[in-house]
């Protein structure tokens, strides 16, 4: 599998600060990239997508991507305590390959 | 819109004993559709995909086998069940091209015991 590399964490942060994720990504043919959300026993669901090198902006949420280094990352302003979960970095350059996850706790 | 459904949402097996997991989508035409599995604390491993009806592409050689006997139902299956393959099975579904998110079914947790 193409490898996607994430910080298992886990990370805490507390209530109001940001929160910063970061994946790394080894096919230079990639060509999207997702973050996703997952609470534990669920399945993920998307949070935010990326194709272009730069800043995406989506309320609370900005994901980075920077292609030369292969590099894309999430931050997420104004943490709470229902941003606690694992987020999953993805990948498509002929399928969608995902990272191992980074898990976030917000304490209150 | 578009759903996808995976069913069952949870499975207790012997080992040995032969598996199916089923996976259908509605609202869409020719999607990819994938099959992953999460094992407990860890990330998606993919397992399977497909493009089309009867193309599979393997990622993982094991003792688990899919189909797509229809354009947008995918099938995972197994003849003989190990412990090593309990685990969380995600159903996925994308459009064509890559660009755009893929959608997760439930999930189905599978416990061999």
């Amino acid at each position: 599998q193409k490898e996607v590399e994430q910080n298992s964490g886990p990370l805490s942060v507390p209530e109001g600060a940001i929160a910063s994720l970061n994946c790394t990504y080894s096919d230079r043919g990639s060509q999207s990239f997702f973050w996703y959300r997952q609470y534990s026993g669920k399945s993920p669901e998307l949070i935010m997508f990326i194709y272009s090198n730069g800043d995406k902006e989506d309320g609370r949420f900005t994901a980075q991507l920077n292609k030369a280094s292969q590099y894309v990352s999430l931050l997420i302003r104004d943490s709470q305590p229902s941003d606690s979960a694992t987020y999953l970095c993805a990948v498509t350059g002929n399928q969608f390959y995902f990272g191992t996850g980074t898990s976030l706790t917000v304490i209150p | 819109s578009q759903t996808i459904h995976q069913w069952p949402a949870t499975l207790v097996q012997p080992v040995g004993s032969p598996l199916s997991l089923e996976c259908t989508v509605e609202g869409t035409s020719n999607p990819n559709l994938y099959w992953y599995r999460q094992a407990a604390g860890r990330g998606l491993q993919l397992l399977f995909y497909s493009v089309g009806i009867g193309q599979i592409s393997s990622e993982v050689p094991q003792n688990l086998s899919a189909s797509r006997p229809q354009d947008r139902q995918f099938i995972l299956s197994s003849k003989k069940l190990l412990l090593s393959d309990s685990g969380f099975y995600l159903c996925a579904w994308s459009e064509t091209g890559l660009t755009t998110e893929a959608f997760f079914g439930q999930g189905t947790r599978l416990t061999v015991v």
